[in-house]
């Protein structure tokens, strides 16, 4: 099993340009995540899906859309990149209120 | 509504020596909690999780932790710190009633000395 992988690891963009990560998950977890990682704040949520076609706003939903059209990908994308868009990005699957596994990190930089 | 507060962003520790890391968290609900380990460039991976079972928990790595609702708390220790276990660590409170979600504390980032 290769668990949760991100697509891809590093990018670098300009402001206003748009991109698309991928997350894709191999344990039929039906609970989705994308969280962004920045220094002294922890993770925040920004968004997550229950299931497949679902998708619900976290803590920081500003600025990103996302999309569940197939139970194991997870779509997190930028429409128009901000420098404060600039962080770590995690995707993470698991069961409700239970486990979260995440995957290895998109390092993200707009300029 | 939940929230978790992880009390000291840095702690060093000589090798040998007890690691404690605090964990303090706020619920309405009964709490899952669990705590999660970073190391450089790298995801989360669980260490472990209290999910209403038994209040001391052990977990990988020579880690446990001890949920103590009274003081709302659930610290990570380990009696003797090893170089590999340099790292973040994260404190995450879960299981409000219609959510799925978890909050993260802002993490503690251990350095081990020599």
């Amino acid at each position: 099993n290769a668990g949760v992988t991100q697509t891809p690891k590093f990018r670098v963009l300009k402001t206003g340009q748009s991109m698309t990560l991928l997350c894709a998950q191999d344990m039929n977890h039906e609970y989705m995540y994308w969280y962004r990682q920045d220094p002294g704040m922890g993770l925040r949520l920004i968004h997550y899906s229950v299931g497949e076609g679902t998708t619900a706003k976290g803590e920081v939903p500003d600025g990103y859309n996302v999309s569940r059209l197939k139970k194991q990908n997870f779509l997190l994308g930028l429409e128009s990149a901000a420098p404060s868009q600039t962080s770590v990005y995690f995707c993470a699957s698991g069961v409700a209120t239970d486990t979260q596994y995440f995957g290895p990190g998109t390092r993200l930089t707009v300029l | 509504a939940q929230s978790v507060t992880q009390l000291g962003s840095h702690v060093s520790v000589s090798e040998g020596a007890l690691v404690l890391l605090r964990c303090n968290y706020s619920s309405s609900v009964p709490p899952y909690l669990f705590w999660y380990v970073q190391y450089p460039n790298q995801g989360l991976q669980l260490l472990l999780k209290y999910t209403s079972a038994a209040t001391l928990v052990k977990g990988i790595n020579g880690f446990e932790a001890e949920f103590k609702k009274s003081e709302t708390s659930f610290h990570l220790t380990k009696p003797s710190a090893h170089m590999s276990d340099a790292a973040e660590y994260f404190c995450a409170v879960s299981g409000d009633s219609g959510t799925y979600k978890y909050i993260f504390g802002t993490g503690t980032r251990l350095k081990v000395l020599a």
